[in-house]
């Protein structure tokens, strides 16, 4: 059992924007903890996709933003692609476990 | 560029350990955390621990406290995990990732293995 909840699924059509939630606690988004979002391509690795709440690594388009408040995080991707159709995991820092955590993943759909 | 390329998949009884290797290239080894995150068949990541190559100290996730044990051979550049005691729920793919250059992010996983499927079944 995560201590991160994302929804399990969300969609939208080509072009439009989506956002992904990711609700922790006050042992780690709320203790001020970053978070960081992965995308997992179908039978893939998962690959970075923002780290320290909003910072994009080399290569990865500006479609996808990141921001946090209180004890919540959110993934946004705007301009939708079929490509971007895949899991997205966010993940923390938690004290109380003393562990890095991950969310419970995220299918995106592009209808 | 950087690289991690684990070893092939393994088929293991109920009771024995699996051993997962991760051969690191296109970087100084000693000079970031290796972590290892598995992912159950149809389930999420689950993050295990980390270790540092330089000292080869290491943090274990509280669940596998006591059936893991990570660890590192600066000589070849492989980072090492051993998980004991296999269980039916173990069958999963066990990645391991590098922390990125980041200053001041410890846990993220910038660059990951290919991942190795375990299947533990009688």
């Amino acid at each position: 059992q995560s201590v991160l909840t994302q929804p399990p699924s969300v969609s939208g059509a080509p072009g439009q924007r989506v956002t992904i939630s990711c609700t922790g606690s006050s042992s780690n988004i709320g203790a001020d903890y970053d978070v960081h979002w992965y995308q997992q391509l179908p039978g893939t690795a998962p690959k970075l996709l923002i780290y320290g709440n909003n910072n994009r690594p080399s290569g990865v388009p500006d479609r996808f933003s990141g921001s946090k408040s209180g004890t919540s995080a959110s993934l946004a991707i705007t301009g939708l692609q079929a490509e971007d159709e895949a899991d997205y995991y966010c993940q923390s820092y938690d004290s109380s476990l003393s562990a890095s955590v991950f969310g419970t993943g995220t299918k995106v759909t592009v209808l | 560029q950087v690289q991690l390329v684990q070893s092939g998949a393994e088929v293991k009884k109920p009771g024995a350990s699996v051993t997962v290797s991760c051969k690191a290239s296109g970087y100084t080894f000693t000079g970031f955390y290796m972590h290892w995150v598995r992912q159950a068949p149809g389930q999420g990541l689950e993050w295990m621990g980390r270790i540092n190559p330089k000292s080869g100290g290491t943090n274990y996730a509280q669940k596998f406290q006591g059936r893991i044990t990570m660890t590192r051979d600066t000589s070849i550049n492989t980072a090492y995990m051993e998980l004991s005691s296999l269980r039916s729920d173990d069958t999963a793919i066990y990645y391991c990732a590098r922390v990125g250059e980041y200053s001041g992010y410890n846990h993220v996983l910038r660059y990951w293995g290919q991942g190795t499927l375990v299947t533990v079944s009688s």
